[in-house]
């Protein structure tokens, strides 16, 4: 079966421009998390969302970023002005409840040059 | 801040070496997870531990809970070239007062040499 896509793999932008990362989480899993990723590090929770609705964003670092996930499926992370220290691996988990076990995506390598 | 601090942050064995990562937090975790991560991939789960004092086993992987549920640690058995990868636990707070989220701690980088 189908798991965690996440698409591009690699994005390569120059500061000030916007990205936009995407999640296709497992059919079925009604939770979602993003992660950053710094190379050698743990990931750094972001956002999760239950359904359509984001439950808990306490760790979007500022008002640059933001995501959706309009139908309760697919999720966009969506980051505007990018700057150089945005340089990292997002990662994209779901799972099929709050409690249920995380399934990660491969991440995307976004580079900010 | 990091909730949760692994130690150690490198470490570099033989094969047939027995080891242990330690994951260490001032908080209570409603559950603790484990989990190991190769090069270009996302993590993947290893073990969930809920209760404080438990201890589950997977083959040569031994992972307690802590008493109070604070920390947790994760022993090898025998360690393999197969057992290289980045060691990362991970703890949930439910609610009250903690949503759903995972933090996840600084992770343990483990390299067995054949």
């Amino acid at each position: 079966g189908a798991g965690v896509s996440q698409t591009p793999s690699n994005k390569v932008t120059e500061k000030g421009k916007y990205v936009e990362l995407r999640c296709d989480p497992i059919s079925g899993h009604t939770a979602l998390y993003w992660y950053r990723q710094s190379l050698g590090q743990g990931p750094e929770f972001l956002i999760y969302f239950q359904g359509t609705g984001a439950a808990d964003d306490s760790g979007l670092p500022n008002d640059r970023f933001f995501a959706v996930r309009p139908e309760g499926s697919v999720s966009t992370l969506k980051i505007q002005r990018t700057e150089r220290g945005d340089s990292a691996v997002y990662l994209c988990a779901s799972s099929l409840g709050t409690l249920g076990e995380q399934f990660f995506g491969p991440g995307t390598r976004l580079t900010v040059l | 801040t990091q909730l949760l601090e692994q130690s150690p942050q490198f470490l570099s064995i033989q094969e047939g070496e027995n080891l242990t990562v330690y994951c260490n937090s001032s908080s209570v975790f409603s559950s603790l997870q484990w989990y190991r991560q190769e090069p270009g991939e996302g993590p993947v789960l290893l073990v969930t531990v809920v209760t404080g004092g438990e201890v589950k086993k997977l083959k040569r992987l031994t992972f307690q809970f802590g008493d109070a549920r604070k920390d947790s640690s994760l022993h090898i058995t025998a360690a393999q070239p197969g057992d290289t990868g980045l060691y990362l636990c991970a703890g949930q707070r439910r609610p009250p007062p903690g949503t759903y989220k995972y933090i996840f701690g600084t992770g343990t980088r483990l390299k067995v040499l054949a």
